[in-house]
């Protein structure tokens, strides 16, 4: 099957721009989640969607980035305006359930956005 | 609040050998699971092994298998006969209604 495809693997912008990363989970997988990866650390949850519904975006900065999932199927995450510490890789991931449980995420490759 | 930590930022071990990587956790769900991801330097994060916190015995995945001590709240991956290809970095991950990740250990295996 084919995997989760993020786009654009790279992306550098200066601060102050926006920039969009775009999102394909598996086919058929309900749940969505976007991950904050800043070099060095574990990665952060920023939203989790259920379908085309928010689960969880208690760690979303909200006043600068916002995302969703039309039609329950691809999402994009948009930053704007963008900030110097936002230089991250950000990571989408899906499975076929979210919550307890054997609930394994199939992570895309990541888009590596630097704000210089 | 649920937490992971990973204690050892680094770690070396000589192919062929067994490794060890810490994690422990903390929560006050009675029902969590324990994951382990790895991440090679193409940056993809990589499944290796669950564990249910009501799982009575330790999950095996190939070379791979977790040392989940529940009373210690610790959730170790084993790593046998470590190949070369096994440098990368290992995430200690835990859920309970989402996702959350420890810092991560740096595995180098040596040939």
């Amino acid at each position: 099957e084919a995997g989760v495809a993020q786009s654009p693997r790279y992306k550098i912008i200066e601060k102050r721009q926006s920039v969009a990363f775009w999102c394909n989970p598996i086919s058929g997988h309900a749940t969505l989640y976007w991950y904050q990866q800043i070099l060095g650390q574990g990665p952060k949850l920023l939203i989790q969607f259920q379908n085309n519904g928010v689960v969880d975006d208690s760690q979303l900065p909200k006043d600068r980035f916002s995302a969703e999932r039309l039609k329950g199927v691809d999402s994009t995450l948009k930053i704007q305006p963008a900030k110097l510490e936002d230089s991250a890789v950000y990571l989408c991931a899906s499975s076929p359930t979210g919550g307890y449980g054997a609930n394994v995420l199939t992570f895309g490759a990541g888009s590596r956005l630097t704000v210089l | 609040a649920q937490k992971i930590t990973q204690t050892q930022p680094g770690m070396f071990v000589q192919e062929k050998e067994a490794v060890t990587l810490d994690c422990t956790y903390d929560t006050s769900d009675p029902s969590y699971g324990l994951f382990w991801y790895k991440q090679p330097s193409s940056g993809e994060m990589i499944f290796l092994i669950y564990q249910g916190s009501y799982d009575q015995q330790n999950a095996t995945e190939g070379r791979y298998s977790l040392n989940f001590q529940k009373a210690r709240k610790s959730a170790n991956l084993v790593i046998s006969a470590s190949q070369l290809g096994d440098s990368a970095m290992y995430f200690c991950a835990m859920e309970g209604g989402k996702l959350i990740f420890g810092q991560g250990t740096e595995l180098s295996v040596k040939p």
